[in-house]
């Protein structure tokens, strides 16, 4: 059966430190991945989607970046965190061709200070 | 730009009193839509979905949801809640073609005992 990892659950960092969160995916191959981010009472909005190794798709401008190192890696990262970069991050990832449903991570909460 | 709709934010039900929870959807054409809950601590999980036909669909934990085009709707019900449905719901949509998932800004039910 496949699984999701994210690590690490939840990180506290200072304004302009770097940052860097991890998802991978277990049981499965060429999974389109996603990366989102939840903040209480407006849903999810996506940051990022793959669709394979190199292919990244930005959905919102921002500080943050995607890469796509391996098959079933999926690497969130920003240069210098500002503060509105605080919530919870979600990795998903969906076998595409067809299928759209996806299948969440259990999330990191980032804490900027 | 397509986008989902729960009008509801929050709701407060007793125990083995019926649910029923609204998502309306904006875009026309071809869709896939989706119910995904998140019980406290836990990870985002598929409660159901349509893709195509019978537009009434059953999904886990007795949790059915109707799909009714000319309304652009997929309302969530459960004939009888229990206490462990206190989860927030979370309605969702992708257009056929798309491998991105829209979804609305959630709903927050309570049950109480």
């Amino acid at each position: 059966s496949q699984t999701i990892h994210q690590w690490p659950a939840t990180l506290v960092q200072p304004v302009g430190s770097p940052l860097s969160l991890e998802c991978t995916v277990e049981g499965t191959s060429n999974p389109n991945l996603y990366w989102y981010r939840q903040a209480a009472g407006r849903g999810l909005q996506l940051l990022f989607y793959s669709v394979g190794i190199g292919q990244i798709s930005s959905e919102v401008p921002q500080n943050l970046s995607a890469s796509r190192p391996q098959d079933r890696q999926f690497i969130l990262s920003s240069k210098k965190l500002l503060l509105s970069d605080s919530g919870f991050y979600l990795c998903a990832w969906s076998p595409g061709q067809g299928s759209y449903e996806q299948y969440f991570g259990p999330g990191t909460r980032l804490t900027v200070t | 730009a397509q986008s989902v709709s729960q009008h509801n934010h929050h709701v407060i039900l007793s125990e083995a009193a019926s649910l029923e929870l609204g998502c309306n959807y904006s875009y026309g054409g071809t869709v896939n839509l989706f119910w995904y809950v998140q019980y406290p601590g836990q990870h985002l999980q598929l409660l159901l979905k349509y893709f195509s036909g019978d537009p009434l669909v059953k999904g886990i934990k007795g949790f059915e949801a109707e799909f009714i085009k000319s309304k652009f709707s997929f309302n969530l019900r459960k004939p009888s809640v229990q206490w462990s449905d206190t989860a927030e719901y979370f309605c969702a949509v992708a257009n056929t073609g798309f491998q991105k998932l829209v979804f609305g800004t959630g709903t927050r039910l309570l049950v109480s005992p």
